[in-house]
């Protein structure tokens, strides 16, 4: 059981925006730590989608776009498109386990 | 480009040692500001940090692995490497290894293609 919260599954046909939360508790997100995204394309490596809760780096579409408060965060994708389906983890540090640690991650699909 | 590209054997006896190694090109791994993680993936699971090693040596370990997780540095081959002792089952998973920003935002930004280990008999 992951120390971050993801629902499983999510799906959302093109052109929607579609949203994916991460769920953590006060001594990961709650007590103020960067949240990150990343999108593993089938049979790849993750790559950095969003760091520091809503930052993009060079290349990633302003469709993705990150939020954080409180305990959660999330990942919004706008403009949903085929080429979107994947998986989504978000990433923090835990300051009780003293770890970095992930969310269980998202499977995307694109109907 | 930073590329990191992880090699090893793809298969292990339980109760052996895994052992595999990353080779960084595009960026020099001495980097005072560079820190080199592991980050494994069984089968069909999510994503776990192993540790972590800086090029002076320093590390960082997942308190679920760190009695049996061995990190290191090559400076001089550009390369950092993984040794994980007395494995299971449960330890096969995709390894990728991928640099790590640790003081800055804690993060990990470029990644390896990974690495399938099957731990079997």
């Amino acid at each position: 059981q992951s120390v971050l919260t993801q629902p499983p599954s999510l799906s959302g046909a093109p052109g929607q925006r579609v949203t994916i939360s991460c769920t953590g508790s006060r001594s990961n997100i709650g007590a103020g730590y960067d949240v990150h995204w990343y999108q593993q394309l089938p049979g790849t490596a993750p790559k950095l989608l969003i760091y520091v809760n809503s930052n993009r780096p060079s290349g990633v579409p302003d469709r993705f776009s990150g939020s954080k408060s409180g305990t959660s965060a999330s990942l919004a994708i706008s403009g949903l498109q085929a080429e979107d389906e994947a998986d989504y983890y978000c990433q923090s540090y835990d300051s009780s386990l003293g770890v970095v640690v992930f969310g269980g991650g998202t499977k995307l699909t694109v109907l | 480009q930073l590329l990191l590209q992880e090699s090893g054997p793809g298969l292990v006896k339980p109760s052996e040692t895994l052992s595999l190694t990353c080779t960084v090109s595009g960026a020099s791994i001495s980097s005072s500001t560079s820190f080199w993680g592991w980050v494994r993936q069984p089968p069909g699971k999510g994503l776990e940090w192993i540790g972590t090693i800086d090029y002076g040596g320093s590390t960082y370990y997942n308190p679920s692995v760190k009695s049996r997780v061995t990190l290191s540095v090559d400076t001089s081959k550009n390369q950092f490497s993984l040794k994980l002792s007395s494995v299971t089952a449960a330890d096969t998973a995709v390894y990728h290894c991928a640099r790590h920003t640790l003081v800055k935002d804690n993060l990990f930004d470029f990644w390896g293609q990974g690495a399938l280990v099957t731990v079997s008999s």
